[in-house]
C-alpha cells in the first residue's frame, strides 16, 4: 500500500497568514493527489484534485502543487473559516489511502 | 443538488452484522462509481470500498476484505454496505461518497471523492 505522510500534524497560525501543508507519498503517485478539508462533526470537503486543480466553488486562496511523491497545499491569507483539519489522498493505485491529517489551529 | 443520505448505523455486538444504506439523489446515479469511507472516533479517514457504475467491479481495503460487501441498486438509486464479522476496530462513522463517472465508454474523475453524505455511526461493542 502507498503510505501518505502529512506534516506537520498540527499547525498554529493567525488570520491572514500564509500556510503550507506537506504530504509525502511512499512511492510516486504522479499527479493523482487530492486534498480535503474537514471540520468537526462534518463530512470532508474536496478542495484540490489532480494535485493542482481547484474544485469548483473553492476560494482561490487555496492552491496545490507537486508531482511524484511530494505535494503541498498552500492557503494564502488564512481566514477564520479555514481553521480545520486537512487530509491528502492518493488515487494512483488501490487501496486509495489518506494521510493522517494536519490540523490548522488558531495561534 | 447532489444529496447522499446514509442510514443503518447503530450499536452491534462483536461478530454481528449490519447493513448500511446510502440514498442518492440530484445526479444520474447509474453513471457514477460509488465509495465508502470511514472514520474512527478522533482518527483519520480510511477508504474501504468502491463499486463501479455498472456494479460489476468492486474493490476493498484489506482491513475489510472478506467481511464487508458493497452493492448498488440503480432502480432505487441506492448504495449498500453489508458489514459482517464486526470487530471493535470497525467502530467508525461511515460515509458514502461519489467517485468517477462514466459516459459513452469514457470515465472521468476517477479516484477522488467529490460529494459526501453526512455519515452514519457504527459502534461495535458488547
Amino acid at each position: 500500500d502507498i503510505q501518505m505522510t502529512q506534516s506537520p500534524s498540527t499547525l498554529s497560525a493567525s488570520v491572514g497568514d500564509k500556510v503550507t501543508l506537506t504530504c509525502r507519498a511512499s512511492q510516486t503517485i504522479r499527479s493523482w493527489m487530492a486534498w480535503y478539508q474537514q471540520k468537526p462533526g462534518k463530512a470532508p470537503h474536496l478542495l484540490i484534485y489532480k494535485a493542482s486543480s481547484l474544485e469548483s466553488g473553492v476560494p482561490p486562496r487555496f492552491s496545490g502543487s507537486g508531482f511524484g511523491s511530494e505535494f503541498t497545499l498552500t492557503i494564502t491569507s488564512l481566514q477564520p473559516v479555514d481553521f480545520a483539519t486537512y487530509y491528502c489522498q492518493q488515487y494512483d493505485s488501490y487501496p486509495w489511502t489518506f494521510g493522517q491529517g494536519t490540523k490548522v489551529e488558531i495561534k | 443538488e447532489v444529496r447522499l443520505v446514509e442510514s443503518g448505523g447503530g450499536l452491534v455486538q462483536p461478530g454481528g452484522s449490519l447493513r448500511l444504506s446510502c440514498a442518492a439523489s440530484g445526479f444520474t446515479f447509474s453513471n457514477y462509481e460509488m465509495n465508502w469511507v470511514r472514520q474512527a472516533p478522533g482518527k483519520g479517514l480510511e477508504w474501504i470500498s468502491n463499486v463501479s457504475s455498472s456494479g460489476l467491479t468492486t474493490h476493498y481495503a484489506e482491513s475489510v476484505k472478506g467481511r464487508f460487501t458493497i452493492t448498488r441498486d440503480t432502480d432505487k438509486n441506492s448504495l449498500y454496505l453489508q458489514l459482517s464479522s464486526l470487530r471493535a476496530e470497525d467502530t467508525a462513522v461511515y460515509y458514502c461518497a461519489t467517485g468517477g463517472y462514466c459516459l459513452s465508454g469514457s470515465c472521468y474523475n476517477i479516484g477522488y471523492f467529490r460529494h459526501w453524505g453526512q455519515g452514519t455511526l457504527v459502534t461495535v461493542s458488547s
